[in-house]
């Protein structure tokens, strides 16, 4: 079955610093791929998404471009700041599915 | 938009104990989703509804949770009878249309304490 594997936190940054939370995937087809992000005490967020390979997702500084060749997603950002802090979901859906499948998070913490 | 609307945010009840979780999908979203996250076992999805019916609930832990979706508007989760190993956080989730594309809208989610 379909499944995503995360790098394993919890991830301790100083501000400024740069970010690589690594996603890894299986699944038959072309999947969508997704990253999710969670904050204290709130539902997840969608952070940004590729349905397709070489697609990249872009949203508020953060990148993952999707790489079928490595069945990989991983997240990106050049200078986390403290407010970046949060927990960060990897997902995919599988072709013609409607079932998000979730690595199990990757939880950040950003120091001033 | 109000987003997702759960309710109760937080609820504490004891071992053998009936626990009924509520959910308002987003306005005109087409299909509900239901989770659970625990730190063991992470995000599950529990059920998802299309158009109100019952789609998928292979992610249903056991006979003792239930859920129902009378409405466009409304759906609930039920536990009956609760144990102390069903404390998580329960999230309803909604969505327009296809999810490859689409984004699911997850509301702030019930944490629920089982004594």
């Amino acid at each position: 079955g379909n499944s995503v594997t995360q790098m394993e936190g919890p991830v301790t940054l100083s501000e400024e610093a740069f970010l690589t939370i690594n996603c890894t995937y299986t699944a038959t087809g072309y999947p969508s791929l997704f990253w999710y992000v969670q904050y204290p005490g709130e539902g997840l967020q969608l952070l940004l998404k590729a349905t397709k390979a070489d697609d990249k997702g872009s949203n508020k500084g953060f990148e993952a471009t999707y790489r079928k060749e490595t069945t990989s997603f991983h997240l990106e950002k050049g200078s986390v700041q403290v407010s970046d802090s949060a927990v960060y979901f990897c997902a995919l859906i599988g072709q013609g599915a409607q079932k998000l499948v979730f690595g199990q998070g990757t939880r950040l913490t950003i120091n001033p | 938009d109000a987003g997702v609307i759960q309710s109760p945010r937080h609820e504490v009840t004891e071992m053998g104990q009936e626990v009924t979780l509520r959910c308002k999908p987003i306005s005109g979203h087409n299909s509900l989703f239901w989770y659970r996250q625990t730190m063991m076992r992470g995000l599950e999805l529990l059920i998802y509804f299309n158009n109100n019916v019952p789609i998928d609930d292979s992610g249903m832990p056991e006979d003792r949770f239930s859920a129902k979706m009378p409405n466009a508007s409304f759906s609930t989760l039920k536990i009956q009878p609760s144990e102390p190993r069903d404390s998580a956080v329960y999230f309803c989730a909604s969505i327009y249309g296809d999810s490859s594309y689409n984004e699911q809208f997850f509301g702030p989610g019930t944490r629920l304490t089982v004594l």
